[in-house]
């Protein structure tokens, strides 16, 4: 399957610092890019969905001033955790899509998640 | 967000036996469906789809049941073995929508 690479894999910050995640799909073009929380024992909750030179797409009760996404290529895509604390640490993963073919859905391949630590 | 999950459910096996993993899906108008596998610390791996015009696809091990009358997806995997153990969510999608939203999620324990 297609690679997606995530960096960093862990990341840790003071409070009220801000933090960048970068998202890359690595052999294919991704003209929709997801970011995605996951807490501890819990199923992955869509942040906001991003489309390549637009702007993202946030789910209800997502600040989008605070979670800032960047996609501003086919195969790049930044999650910025604006001014952290504590509650934002979090397991965070993006995933990739080829949806130029809208006849039909295809998989999504995820990138190996951030673990983000706001101390 | 959508598809909160919460206190995942466990599935214990023992090694060779067959596992079938259940998940119900909300949105009769969701046409494709995956299943993913996710380990501790990493991100969800594809495992398999199929789309709503299937009833049944085969993979190597696995087979996703579809049953669109009562909204739910199986997931079997046959001969158990250790590396199996992980957390394994189904995702759908509605031809509408590039999102895919994600079930609550069942952990497989594999026993030697």
């Amino acid at each position: 399957g297609a690679v997606v690479s995530q960096h960093p894999s862990w990341v840790i910050c003071k409070s009220g610092t801000s933090v960048k995640i970068e998202c890359r799909s690595l052999d294919f073009q991704a003209t929709t890019m997801f970011w995605y929380r996951q807490f501890p024992k819990q199923s992955l909750m869509l942040m906001a969905t991003s489309n390549e030179g637009s702007k993202a797409t946030y789910e209800q009760g997502v600040e989008k001033d605070k979670f800032l996404i960047n996609h501003a290529s086919l195969t790049l895509s930044t999650l910025t955790v604006t001014s952290a604390h504590p509650e934002d640490s979090s397991f965070y993963i993006c995933s990739a899509r080829d949806l130029r073919d809208s006849r039909q859905n295809t998989e999504a391949f995820f990138g190996q998640g951030t673990r983000l630590t706001v101390v | 967000g959508e598809s909160v999950g919460l206190h995942l459910p466990t599935l214990s096996v023992q090694e060779g036996d067959n596992s079938i993993i259940n998940c119900a899906y909300s949105n009769s108008a969701s046409d494709y469906f995956i299943w993913y596998k996710q380990e501790s610390g990493k991100g969800p791996q594809f495992i398999i789809d199929i789309r709503s015009n299937m009833d049944k696809r085969q993979g190597q091990r696995v087979t996703v049941l579809l049953n669109k009358t009562v909204k739910h997806l199986s997931l079997q995997i046959a001969a158990t073995q250790p590396g199996d153990s992980a957390v394994y969510f189904c995702a759908e999608n509605n031809r509408g929508s590039d999102k895919l939203i994600f079930g609550t999620g069942t952990r497989l324990q594999v026993f030697p």
